[in-house]
């Protein structure tokens, strides 16, 4: 079965600056996808970018974008000029396609944005 | 939220009771999902339904069965609930396929409490 790591349960960063969120992955397979979703307090589930594994470039939506190594099986979020409303749980997910399209997510890492 | 609600958002029952969660959507999608949320373990997924009366389980599906008789609803039943399944519970759909797939779109959330 695939599984998501995410090995920073919390990370903090101060508004402005930049911050990455680590996130690796198990998989055998060579087609899939992966993402980072958002989770405010709000508790709404929110996609914030989404990474084809066929493809080299790296994703990028606004301020967020990834590192994605497809051979270390690594898939970072960067965020730059960090803004208070970045202030969220961030979980990274895997799923493949043609495959009923359901995702296998990580624990987590909540994000605190200091003023 | 828009095209896809949860209801009810808030219930405490308590233990050994039945209890039904509901996940209405009005995209038409194929694929729906029930994932619960705990933390320290990200979201699991309990069950999933790929089509109609189409259905089948997830990673954690012990105490809990679905049902789907039409496209747009898809209901998670607790037959009798225990203090393990407090939870957060979000429904996921996904049209599937394409530049959509793996894309899923979340519920609000559905708080419930067994005591």
């Amino acid at each position: 079965a695939q599984t998501v790591t995410q090995s920073q349960p919390e990370m903090s960063v101060q508004e402005a600056e930049t911050v990455t969120l680590s996130c690796t992955y198990d998989t055998s397979e060579s087609d899939y996808y992966l993402f980072w979703y958002k989770q405010p307090p709000s508790r709404q589930m929110i996609l914030v970018i989404r990474q084809e594994a066929y493809k080299q470039q790296n994703a990028t939506e606004n301020r967020f974008s990834v590192n994605f190594q497809k051979a270390a099986k690594s898939f970072s979020l960067k965020i730059s000029d960090s803004q208070l409303g970045d202030a969220a749980m961030y979980f990274c997910a895997y799923g493949r396609p043609f495959g009923n399209e359901k995702l296998t997510f990580g624990t987590g890492t909540r994000l605190t944005i200091i003023p | 939220d828009a095209g896809i609600t949860q209801s009810p958002r808030h219930k405490v029952t308590e233990t050994g009771t039945p209890v039904t969660l509901r996940c209405h959507q009005t995209e038409n999608h194929r694929y729906m999902y029930w994932y619960r949320q705990d933390p320290g373990h990200g979201l699991r997924l309990i069950h999933y339904s790929y089509g109609v009366k189409d259905t089948d389980k997830g990673e954690v599906s012990d105490g809990y069965s679905v049902s789907r008789s039409k496209t747009e609803d898809f209901l998670l039943t607790l037959e009798s609930a225990t203090s393990s399944q407090t939870s957060v519970y979000f429904c996921a759909i996904s049209a599937g396929g394409g530049s959509g797939a793996n894309v899923l779109t979340f519920g609000a959330g559905s708080r419930l409490t067994v005591l």
